[in-house]
């Protein structure tokens, strides 16, 4: 069965600290790759989203993704939270054989302290 | 116009009643969404609309029935819910190339008792 893995569930840091937060996939096809955020009493927003080339992706507020097509990951990073950052992140994964389907991750609640 | 706009925010209904929950939106899109959200889980697919018809049923109980009127516009319609059922209900949009991602509305919170 097709699942999405993010191995941190909760991540306390530092304002200032870098962040890497895990995600890895089971899917043999290929697939579209997203990172959503939802700030504490807001909507989902998207972060940033692969679908081919480059595999390293830029996204809003300065996270950024890679794709390890080997590794079936794509890990989000910032190097220097801010404790407006403060949400949780959730990853998803959209095959791309004629489905609209996304598969989100379980979250990760991000919690950083000024 | 970038939002998907959902009505009511909040809800509450007894296990008999009937009531609609309402999504909207202008941005062109033709593929909209229903996603279950529990406390601290991931939003769960419950229906796929696209292009009006219904693509994707993810198995969801016949107490809830959804309805595209037209391409801007998608309901779910509630009837005899169990309070399991309480949870944020969640609309989102996209193109019908799905993988530029989503637009997600703020979710109507019901509560059923």
């Amino acid at each position: 069965a097709q699942s999405v893995s993010q191995h941190n569930h909760h991540v306390i840091l530092s304002e200032a600290a870098s962040l890497e937060l895990g995600c890895n996939y089971s899917y043999g096809g290929t697939v579209n790759l997203f990172w959503y955020v939802q700030y504490p009493g807001q909507h989902l927003q998207l972060l940033l989203k692969y679908f081919s080339g480059d595999p390293l992706v830029k996204g809003i507020k300065g996270f950024e993704a890679e794709f390890i097509k080997s590794k079936f990951s794509f890990n989000l990073r910032k190097p220097s939270v801010q404790w407006s950052d403060t949400a949780e992140y959730f990853c998803a994964v959209n095959p791309t054989s004629g489905t609209y389907k996304y598969i989100f991750g379980t979250g990760t609640r991000l919690k950083v302290l000024a | 116009d970038t939002e998907v706009t959902q009505t009511p925010k909040h809800l509450v209904m007894g296990m008999t009643n009937k009531k609609s929950l309402k999504c909207e939106q202008h941005m062109g899109h033709r593929a909209m969404y229903w996603y279950k959200q529990k406390a601290k889980k991931p939003p769960e697919l419950m229906f796929v609309y696209s292009y009006e018809k219904l693509s994707i049923n993810e198995s969801v109980p016949s107490r809830f029935s959804p309805e595209c009127p037209n391409s801007s516009l998608l309901n779910l319609h509630l009837h005899a819910l169990q309070p399991e059922d309480s949870a944020l209900y969640l609309c989102a949009s996209s193109q019908a190339d799905s993988r530029n991602g989503y637009t997600f509305g703020s979710g109507t919170r019901l509560t059923v008792v």
